[in-house]
């Protein structure tokens, strides 16, 4: 079946702009979780929605990133008024919980270039 | 929160070595532990995972170990192959509904033919 997809694969933007990152998780999957990955470096958690209750943000770097998941599907991840810092992978995956089944799988993740 | 502490950062293997990561975490109620591999522009993907209930768990080549009472786990590769050179994640995953995944930093495994 299909797995986690995400777009765009690549995102350029200028400093200050707004940028939209989508996520499509595995059907019926509950949980989905973002991260960002510099380069070389280790996976950094943003945010995690598992099914209705409410999302952890604990690792939102600051308040210019906010993340949505609606109808318990799709998610979106915004990065308001963008900084040089900000550019990384944005990795977003999905897993299916409740069965004592934690494997999460992995988007091809959002190249994010800011100049 | 949970913290988990992966070494080395980096390891250079000859073809046919073994090579071992080793991992440490805080949170005693951690209950899950999967290696995730990340080959070069790709994707990380899940290689093994260990639950609480077991010290050991083995899949051809690769192996893990956990000791719950030290609070560590490891990775095992057997007869390195060039195409096991990768960046290598551990994690670890809280009790009860917290399935959130803490991982650690990396190890970059470098085998050499």
């Amino acid at each position: 079946g299909a797995g986690v997809s995400q777009s765009p694969s690549n995102k350029v933007t200028e400093k200050g702009k707004d940028v939209e990152l989508r996520c499509d998780p595995i059907s019926g999957h509950t949980a989905l979780y973002w991260y960002r990955q510099s380069l070389g470096q280790g996976l950094e958690f943003l945010i995690y929605f598992q099914g209705n209750s409410a999302p952890d943000k604990s690792g939102l770097p600051s308040d210019r990133f906010s993340a949505e998941r609606t109808g318990g599907s799709v998610s979106t991840l915004t990065i308001q008024r963008t900084q040089q810092e900000d550019s990384a992978v944005y990795l977003c995956a999905s897993s299916l919980v409740g069965l004592g089944e934690n494997e999460q799988f992995f988007g091809p993740g959002t190249r994010l270039t800011v100049l | 929160g949970e913290n988990v502490e992966q070494h080395p950062s980096t390891l250079s293997v000859q073809e046919g070595d073994s090579a071992v990561i080793k991992c440490t975490y805080s949170d005693s109620a951690s209950n899950y532990f999967p290696w995730y591999k990340q080959e070069l522009g790709k994707r990380p993907q899940l290689i093994i995972d260990i639950r609480s209930n077991v010290g050991e768990k083995k899949d051809q080549r690769i192996a893990v170990t956990l000791n719950k009472t030290a609070k560590h786990f490891s990775l095992h590769i057997t007869e390195t192959q060039p195409e096991d050179s990768a960046v290598y994640f551990c994690a670890a995953s809280g009790g009860g509904s917290n399935y959130k995944l803490t991982f650690g930093k990396g190890t970059l495994l470098t085998v050499n033919p």
